[in-house]
């Protein structure tokens, strides 16, 4: 399995700050996700990526930027935090020819 | 615009029984579902999945139903224990890889 870990896993911090969660994988798996968890409407891809220096928005991507500068490290930066990014993050990895997406085990944001 | 809808989002049954989880789907380009658990202050893990060429896939006490005409899918979980107890999330994916989640149903397994 792979083995992917999210820092920090709570973070507090107030509106209009910049935030990066980090995440990094050891299985030089070239696909990476960012998903969001909120109450009702299950996990929404916020940005992927299916290898170095590529990026793609996702479903709810405003507000949101990822860069890929090595395959290990997905970071996703809040430019401007609002208080409606207060969520559950999770970072996700998949290898190129599987289908099967592993996660990481979250990180808690709130926006105050 | 959610392509993928499990409309339940609770489910209780008593230890013993069958648990069944819906899921719907609405992007006929999609041709692998998963299912996954989560339980709380953890991040999903993978349960079972199912390709688009087949009807059916077995794992143990799961098994996962696809009815491609109809655009749905279905876990059964038989016979169910309190272990089991977890959000799950359906999930499906089309070639370029972007999958796609439910909503997640709730299931509460009672002794």
């Amino acid at each position: 399995d792979a083995e992917i870990t999210q820092s920090p896993r709570h973070k507090i911090t107030e509106t209009g700050r910049q935030v990066t969660l980090a995440c990094h994988q050891i299985w030089n798996h070239n696909n990476m996700f960012w998903y969001r968890q909120d109450l009702g409407h299950g996990l929404r891809l916020i940005h992927y990526s299916y290898g170095v220096h590529d990026t793609n928005k996702g479903e709810v991507s405003d507000g949101y930027s990822v860069s890929r500068s090595n395959t290990e490290d997905l970071p996703l930066t809040l430019e401007s935090a609002a208080s409606s990014q207060t969520s559950v993050y999770f970072c996700a990895s998949s290898g190129q020819f599987g289908n099967t997406i592993y996660f990481g085990e979250g990180s808690w944001l709130t926006v105050v | 615009d959610q392509q993928v809808k499990q409309n339940s989002p609770s489910l209780s049954v008593q230890e013993g029984r069958i648990s069944i989880l819906n899921c719907d789907y609405t992007n006929s380009m999609f041709d692998y579902f998963l299912w996954y658990k989560k339980y709380p202050a953890e991040g999903p893990t993978f349960l079972i999945s199912i390709s688009s060429i087949k009807d059916k896939n077995e794992d143990g006490r799961f098994t996962v139903f696809l009815n491609k005409s109809a655009k749905h899918l279905s876990l059964h979980i038989v016979p169910s224990q309190p272990g089991d107890s977890a959000v799950y999330f359906c999930a499906a994916s089309a070639p370029n890889n972007d999958m796609r989640f439910g909503a997640g149903t709730r299931l509460t397994v009672k002794p």
